[in-house]
């Protein structure tokens, strides 16, 4: 089991650019989530899919932000266009079955500083 | 806001001592989740407590959770300089639109 897998760990932009994030669940979880984590707002869950489908995206911030989840095993953030408060660590979680009953697999996050 | 909120917000102990972490909510939940994260790395889960269970335990840790207080604690016995981590509280909250919310974590430091 490779875990979740995220990419890219780092990525610096500069203001207006296109940023996309990408993230590989685990194989059979049929739960992805994506959460933002800053020293001010700690994590943040931004949205999170079941079986693909987007169920709850009340947490993006802004019509910046977008997020697809294709397929089974592969899921992106987009922001478009960026802005230095979107400076944080972004992770993708999975879990086979919803938080109440199993837990999230984090990956190790993409640290993303928008200059 | 949701969120649960840890207490104390930073620990620093000696090696081989117990830590104590408490962790406070708001409104109902249907379970209680701590997880774990060292520098730079994604958060690991360690132990889930359901509403309906007082106390469970998983090697050095033991969780304890009390509805009526809403509040929970996560004990770590004969710490080691490798726990120091970040320790996180996450709470699903019972309603429609429920979602696993996570307060700002407790920095844990182990002194060799």
């Amino acid at each position: 089991d490779a875990g979740v897998i995220q990419s890219p760990r780092h990525e610096v932009t500069e203001m207006g650019q296109e940023v996309t994030l990408r993230c590989k669940p685990i194989s059979g979880h049929d739960y992805l989530f994506w959460y933002r984590q800053t020293m001010m707002r700690g994590l943040e869950l931004l949205i999170y899919f079941n079986n693909n489908v987007p169920i709850d995206d009340s947490g993006m911030p802004e019509d910046r932000f977008s997020a697809k989840m294709p397929n089974a095993s592969f899921s992106t953030l987009k922001i478009q266009p960026s802005e230095p408060r979107d400076s944080a660590v972004y992770f993708c979680a999975s879990s086979r079955g919803r938080f109440y009953n199993s837990p999230l697999h984090f990956g190790n996050g993409t640290r993303l500083t928008v200059t | 806001s949701q969120q649960g909120e840890e207490d104390p917000q930073a620990l620093s102990i000696q090696e081989g001592e117990n830590a104590t972490m408490n962790c406070s909510y708001k409104t109902s939940i249907n379970n209680l989740q701590w997880y774990r994260q060292n520098s730079g790395r994604g958060l690991v889960h360690l132990i889930l407590i359901r509403s309906n269970e007082r106390e469970k335990h998983s090697g050095r840790l033991r969780v304890t959770l009390d509805t009526s207080k809403k509040s929970s604690s996560l004990l770590i016995t004969a710490s080691r300089a490798a726990d120091t981590a970040s320790y996180f509280c996450a709470t699903d909250y019972t309603g429609a639109n429920s979602k696993l919310t996570f307060g700002k974590g407790i920095t844990l430091s182990v002194r060799p």
